[in-house]
C-alpha cells in the first residue's frame, strides 16, 4: 500500500511557463510534507516544505500547496527553468521527525528551453 | 565540501559477501537516516540512529541487516550474505535534531550497491 503517490512519471514543459507537480496521500496521520530535487547520481536536495497548518508556503520561484481535505499537495515552480530539470520527490512524515518520512515514486521533470 | 559524505560511490559484491557502507554526516549532525532506492522507486525509509543507539529500525529488513553509528567514525550499514535484490542505491541523511524545520534534511550521494 503506497501512502505516498506521485502519479505522472514525467511532466514537460516550456522554459519561462509554470511547471504544476501533484503528489497525493492516503495517511491522515501525515502531518508534515517536503519536496525535494534530484539529479542523476547525486542525493536529494531539500526544496520546500509545509505544515499541516498551512494551506501554502512559498518561496522564491516555489510554491508548494496543501489541500489536506482532498490529501493533495503540488509543487509549482514558476517561471521553470531548463536548470530546474531532474526528478521531483515528494515526502510526508508525521510525529514530529521529517527524517523518518515517506516518499512518493518521483516525476521527472524536464524543462525545454 | 561540508555535507554528508558517502562511501564508497559504487560497490560491487558477489552474492553471498558482506557490504559495508559508510556514511559520515554533517559536522555536528547527531542524527542519521538511511535510505534504500530501488530501480524507478522513490525512497523508502530503513533505519534512524542517533549516536551509539539505533532509535527507529522499522524499515530495515530483520535478517542480513544491520546499522551502528559510534560514538566516534561514521555510521555504518552493513548487509550480510548479499543477494540480487539488494542491488539498489543506498541513500544517507544527517540532521542536527529529530525535529521539523524548513529546511528539509541533507542527503549524501548515496552509495551504488551492485550484486552480480
Amino acid at each position: 500500500d503506497q501512502q505516498v503517490k506521485q502519479n505522472s512519471p514525467s511532466l514537460s514543459v516550456q522554459e519561462g511557463r509554470i511547471s504544476i507537480l501533484n503528489c497525493d496521500y492516503t495517511n491522515s496521520m501525515f502531518d508534515y510534507f517536503l519536496w525535494y530535487k534530484k539529479y542523476p547520481a547525486e542525493g536529494p536536495t531539500f526544496l520546500i516544505s509545509i505544515s499541516s497548518i498551512k494551506d501554502k508556503n512559498e518561496d522564491g520561484r516555489f510554491t508548494v500547496f496543501l489541500n489536506k481535505s482532498a490529501k493533495h499537495l503540488s509543487l509549482h515552480i514558476v517561471p521553470s527553468q531548463p536548470g530546474d530539470s531532474a526528478v521531483y520527490f515528494c515526502a510526508a512524515s508525521y510525529n514530529t521527525n521529517a527524517g523518518k518520512s515517506t516518499f512518493g515514486d518521483g516525476t521527472t521533470l524536464t524543462v525545454k528551453p | 565540501n561540508a555535507g554528508v559524505m558517502q562511501n564508497p560511490r559504487h560497490l560491487v559484491r558477489r552474492r553471498g559477501q558482506e557490504a559495508r557502507l559508510r556514511c559520515s554526516p554533517v559536522k555536528g549532525h547527531s542524527h542519521v537516516y538511511w535510505y534504500r532506492q530501488l530501480p524507478e522507486e522513490g525512497l523508502k525509509f530503513m533505519v534512524y540512529l542517533q549516536k551509539e543507539n539505533i532509535i527507529d529500525e522499522s524499515g530495515m529488513p530483520k535478517e542480513r541487516f544491520s546499522a551502528e553509528f559510534p560514538k566516534e567514525g561514521p555510521s555504518i550499514l552493513r548487509i550480510q550474505q548479499v543477494v540480487r535484490g539488494d542491488s539498489a542505491a543506498y541513500f544517507c541523511a544527517s540532521s542536527l535534531s529529530a525535529g521539523r524545520g524548513n529546511y528539509g534534511y541533507t542527503f549524501g550521494s548515496g552509495t551504488r550497491l551492485t550484486v552480480v
